[in-house]
């Protein structure tokens, strides 16, 4: 049971370039969700999508887009990379239910913008 | 105010005792309250979860909620080195979505 996969594992890119992270579940859950985290930032959300064919913006969504491809994929795009955006990503999954049920999380991408 | 907030530690305690790591949050509204745990340089872990007012117990983990103080906690008994890692507070955003809103985390350090 793989849970939630992320690739890359680890990408250093240069400003100005473009790149997108993806993120795949086989926990046949509804939500997804992108956050980045920096030290003393905690865990910040940027995109999440919470049902296949909707996504909407969080707290920091500038300089992102992002694509709920189906119910397994949703993928994170960076357009023009900045070195504001180094950070690590985390991809994570939940049923979309009531009560709100817990979130997992893949491993993470750990971006560098140089 | 932050939304959820959380002493950034580092909390140190002895192996063996009981540590107790600390939460308070801004919206009445939340519904759904969780710990995670996330070991340096790797994803957060779900430790535990709760929805309802008083004490759930998993093993060596008690979440303890109090909504009209909004404030939840995490205490952890007969600590182990293993333990040492950084705790998250998060908590439910209210209205329809599941979106989550988390704390910056509490560093815990279990001395041999």
């Amino acid at each position: 049971n793989a849970g939630v996969t992320q690739t890359p594992k680890f990408q250093v890119l240069k400003t100005g370039q473009s790149m997108t992270l993806q993120c795949a579940q086989d926990m046949n859950h509804n939500s997804m969700y992108w956050y980045r985290q920096d030290p003393g930032m905690g865990l910040r959300l940027i995109y999440y999508s919470a049902s296949e064919g909707t996504t909407d913006k969080g707290e920091v969504p500038n300089g992102y887009n992002v694509s709920r491809l189906n119910k397994r994929e949703f993928s994170l795009r960076l357009e023009s990379a900045a070195p504001s955006q180094t950070s690590v990503y985390f991809c994570a999954s939940s049923l979309k239910t009531s009560p709100v049920q817990p979130q997992h999380f893949g491993d993470g991408t750990r971006l560098s913008i140089l | 105010q932050k939304e959820v907030e959380q002493n950034s530690g580092p909390l140190s305690v002895p192996e063996g005792a009981i540590a107790s790591l600390n939460c308070t949050y801004s919206d009445r509204g939340s519904q759904s309250f969780f710990w995670y745990r996330q070991y340096s340089g790797k994803s957060p872990e779900l430790i535990m979860f709760i929805y309802s007012n008083g004490d759930k117990e998993d093993g060596r983990f008690t979440a303890q909620l109090n909504k009209a103080s909004q404030y939840v906690s995490l205490l952890i008994r007969d600590s182990q080195p293993s333990d040492s890692a950084t705790y998250l507070c998060a908590v439910n955003k209210g209205g329809a979505t599941n979106k989550l809103i988390f704390g910056t985390g509490t560093l815990l350090a279990v001395q041999p």
